[in-house]
Parts: structure tokens; C-alpha cells; sequence
């Protein structure tokens, strides 16, 4: 069974500034998926950024980028220029690489961008 | 597109009632899953329907049945409602390619008491 740890239960972040969340995950797959999902306080869970396991490359998108460590299991999340409305709790998951992938979530960090 | 969606938004219950939570999509998606939340947690998978006409049990399948009912429409059922699935329930969709995005629903409040 897959697990993700996600070891930083509250963040904080002045706006504009960068900050980075933490995410390893213990499994015995190769083939795989990782995630990151935003949870607003609308309760919406929201797909932040998705990294395939066989890339080497780090996935990003616009402000959000990941580091992908694969041989350490580490799957970080850095935003920059943090703003506002990036206050969210963030969940980190692994999809196993099969059609099913289910998704196994982490515990949370919750992020906090202060004006 | 209304995405994923879900119904009711809120329920309580009493102790050992019977209730279904209703989930359908409508982005053609092959694949929908049941998760929980419970406070200050991630979400954890209840079950899953692979592609219409299956279903399989996920982490926590204990207390609920699902049912597949056509490839929009994914229910949840609780037989005997107790205080422990006092939760929030997500319903998500995915398209059946590997490591495709789930889209989740808004989410229900399920309080039992």
C-alpha cells in the first residue's frame, strides 16, 4: 500500500514572497502519478499541478512548480508570488499507474498568504 | 457543463438510518470514485467504479454500498447510518487513461448523531 506524508500541518507566507510545501510518499510502483490538489475554504478540491512519474522533468505551471524527487519519494510544491487568494489547504496524492488510479491523499498543509 | 455534481449538499441523520448519496457527471468520464474527509484530514477512498458495470472497495468500504447505475451516475449508500461516517463525501470523475485528472463535486456535509 502506498502512503503521503505530509510533514508541515500550517504554513504561512507573506504575499508576493515564495513558499514551498513539503510531500514524500513510500510505495514499491514505478509507474505512477503525483498530484497536487487545492482545497479553498469553498470546500472545492481544485488540481493544482500533476507530475508523471517517468518524467524527469519538473512539472510547472505558471506560478506553480514542483520538485520531483524520485529516488528520495519527495514531491514538493513551490508557489511564487504568493497571493491572496492561494490560502487554501493543499493535499499532495499518489496515483497508482493504472487505468483505476485511485488516489491516495496526504494529510494536508495548510496555507496561509498574509497581506 | 455543470461538472460534477451532488445531492444533498447537507443531511444529518439519526443513528441507524438509511440514506444514498446521489453523484452523476456529465463529461463522459469512465471512471468515478467515492472518497471521505473527515476534520483536519485528507481525503480517503471509499469505493470506486473503474468503468460502468464495476465496482471495487477502496481503503475504507466499511458501512456503505455503491452503485454504478449508468456510466453519468454513481451512488452511495449508507445501510445503518453511525456516528463514525459523520464526515464530508466527495464524488470524482476521471477519464479512463492513466494518471488523468479527477474532477471532483462540491462535496456533502453528512453529520449522524
Amino acid at each position: 500500500a502506498q502512503t503521503v506524508t505530509q510533514s508541515q500541518p500550517e504554513m504561512s507566507v507573506q504575499e508576493a514572497e515564495t513558499v514551498t510545501l513539503s510531500c514524500t510518499y513510500d510505495t514499491s510502483e514505478n509507474n505512477y502519478y503525483l498530484f497536487w490538489y487545492k482545497q479553498p475554504p469553498s470546500r472545492q478540491m481544485i488540481l493544482v499541478i500533476r507530475q508523471e512519474a517517468y518524467k524527469q522533468q519538473n512539472a510547472t505551471e505558471n506560478r506553480f512548480s514542483v520538485n520531483f524527487q524520485k529516488a528520495a519519494k519527495s514531491f514538493s510544491l513551490k508557489i511564487s508570488d504568493s497571493q491572496l487568494g492561494d490560502t487554501a489547504m493543499y493535499f499532495c496524492a499518489f496515483g497508482r499507474g493504472n487505468a483505476g488510479n485511485m488516489l491516495t491523499f496526504g494529510g494536508g498543509t495548510r496555507l496561509m498568504v498574509k497581506p | 457543463n455543470a461538472g460534477v455534481t451532488q445531492t444533498p449538499k447537507f443531511q444529518v441523520l439519526k443513528t441507524g438510518q438509511s440514506m444514498t448519496l446521489q453523484c452523476a457527471q456529465d463529461m463522459n468520464h469512465n471512471s468515478m470514485y467515492w472518497y471521505r474527509q473527515d476534520p483536519g484530514m485528507g481525503l480517503r477512498l471509499i469505493y470506486y467504479s473503474a468503468s460502468e458495470g464495476t465496482t471495487d472497495k477502496g481503503e475504507v468500504p466499511n458501512g456503505y454500498n455503491v452503485s454504478r447505475l449508468n456510466k453519468r451516475e454513481f451512488s452511495l449508500r449508507l445501510e445503518s447510518a453511525a456516528p463514525s461516517q459523520t464526515s464530508v463525501y466527495f464524488c470524482a470523475s476521471k477519464e479512463g487513461l492513466a494518471g488523468s485528472e479527477q474532477f471532483f463535486g462540491p462535496g456533502t456535509r453528512l453529520t449522524v448523531l
